[in-house]
């Protein structure tokens, strides 16, 4: 059971580049969310996924789009990259009850220079 | 909105001894969840324990518990017997129930690091 996967782990990025940040839980989680964490500080949610086909915006959206063609995969996609999105990036899951919090992907360290 | 607040960045402590890191968070609703993670050098996030408001029992995993006091909307985390490997940074977070459409995701405090001292 490989729970939530994050590819890739690291990535340097140069401003103006694209790249889709991948995830995939195989619990059959109905709930998705996608995390931002700058250094020294908690996290900040980005987007997050009810379900397939629904996404809603976070706390920090702006710069990033997400996609929720499956129950398994959420994918992270950064137009247009700048400095101000060099973060660490977590995917997250949950059961859809708020009991059981989330399980979180490894994480993936992303600079823009 | 709610909000989340560790109001101490650094903490260390000797090893075996006991330490406290505190929460206070900031919500109108009568039933919700609090959570504290653990996020050691490796980076992966790891639930430690859970409270659901509408218990008055404290929870308690093993070496962890909490002290929720619901009235002062203060949910703290007490770790007992200290070891090298609880050396991390520990995410306070809350969570509404997902009754109401929205509320289906976790509002993180900005952390405490941990130092357990040989």
């Amino acid at each position: 059971n490989a729970g939530v996967t994050q590819t890739p782990k690291f990535r340097i990025l140069k401003i103006g580049q694209s790249m889709t940040l991948q995830c995939t839980q195989d619990m059959n989680h109905n709930y998705m969310y996608w995390y931002r964490q700058d250094p020294g500080m908690g996290l900040k949610l980005i987007y997050y996924s009810v379900g397939a086909g629904i996404t809603d915006k976070g706390e920090v959206p702006n710069g990033y789009n997400v996609s929720r063609s499956t129950t398994e995969d959420f994918p992270l996609r950064l137009e247009l990259a700048a400095p101000s999105q060099t973060s660490v990036y977590f995917c997250a899951s949950s059961y859809s009850s708020e009991s059981y919090g989330y399980t979180f992907g490894s994480g993936t360290r992303l600079t823009v220079v | 909105a709610q909000t989340v607040t560790q109001s101490q960045p650094e903490m260390s402590v000797q090893e075996a001894e006991t330490v406290t890191l505190s929460c206070t968070y900031d919500t109108s609703e009568n039933n919700y969840y609090l959570f504290w993670y653990k996020q050691p050098p490796s980076r992966q996030m790891i639930l430690v324990i859970r409270q659901e408001a509408y218990k008055q029992q404290n929870a308690t995993e093993n070496r962890f518990s909490v002290n929720f006091q619901k009235a002062a909307k203060s949910f703290s985390l007490k770790i007992s017997d200290s070891q090298l490997g609880d050396t991390a940074m520990y995410f306070c977070a809350f969570m509404s129930p997902f009754s109401n459409f929205g509320n289906e995701k976790l509002t993180f405090g900005t952390g405490t690091r941990l130092t357990i001292i040989p």
